[in-house]
């Protein structure tokens, strides 16, 4: 079970976009809309912000969105905030009846 | 309100064995989905474990298939994870997490066991 490939960091300006990546194969990303994406403040357990590729769930702002174009899926964060800065993880769930991980990726608000 | 309290974590020795805990309030415990999720110091996410909502099926993640198992008791909410023959890699926060069916994505955390396994 191979991490699903994101970027490091990405960064942005209070009131930009900032999208993240998230690439898997035909095996995971490529094969479901189980595709999740969580928010990791430093310190603090995960929270899911879109699942199902780019459902949002209760309480969690419209700005994130999230979509998905072959074995790629994307996390969009549109007016930046302060508050955004954390660490994000995608997720899939696989063919191999198994969930897999993208390898985090860290937003930073300029 | 959801809440997810894991117990149990701690050092141990490597080879030797710990069971973690996590009791469950404020949801349908015994119709969800229970998953177990690790995170190393300063490294990424690690999905570990699922077990259904009946406990009929359960699933694990390559690193621990075969020393690892999932059990959960619904007439106490809770889930479990008794983990054996550990290695100083297993050493992580251990995550409970809820998921509404077995692909589902995971809704609900609790705040994290640490475990650190010495060599």
């Amino acid at each position: 079970q191979s991490a699903l490939t994101q970027p490091p960091s990405v960064s942005g300006s209070p009131g930009q976009s900032v999208t993240i990546s998230c690439t898997g194969t035909s095996s995971d990303v490529g094969s479901t809309n189980r595709v999740a994406w969580y928010q990791q403040s430093s310190g603090t357990a995960p929270k899911l912000v879109i699942y199902e590729v780019g459902s949002r769930p209760s309480g969690v702002p419209d700005r994130f969105s999230g979509s998905k174009s072959g074995n790629t899926a994307s996390l969009t964060i549109s007016g930046l905030q302060a508050e955004d800065a954390a660490d994000y993880y995608c997720s899939s769930y696989s063919t191999r009846r198994a969930h897999v991980f993208g390898t985090g990726t860290k937003v930073t608000v300029l | 309100q959801v809440q997810l309290v894991e117990s149990g974590g701690g050092v141990v020795q490597s080879g030797r064995s710990l069971r973690l805990s996590c009791a469950a309030s404020g949801f349908a415990f015994g119709t969800y989905a229970m998953h177990w999720v690790r995170q190393a110091p300063g490294k990424g996410l690690e999905w570990v474990a699922f077990i259904s909502y009946d406990g009929n099926k359960r699933f694990y993640g390559d690193s621990v298939k075969g020393r690892f198992t999932i059990s959960r008791d619904n007439s106490e909410n809770t889930l479990y994870v008794q983990m054996d023959s550990l290695r100083p890699a297993d050493s992580a926060v251990y995550y409970c997490v809820s998921g509404l069916t077995e692909d589902s994505a995971f809704d609900h955390w609790g705040q994290g066991a640490l475990v650190t396994v010495s060599s």
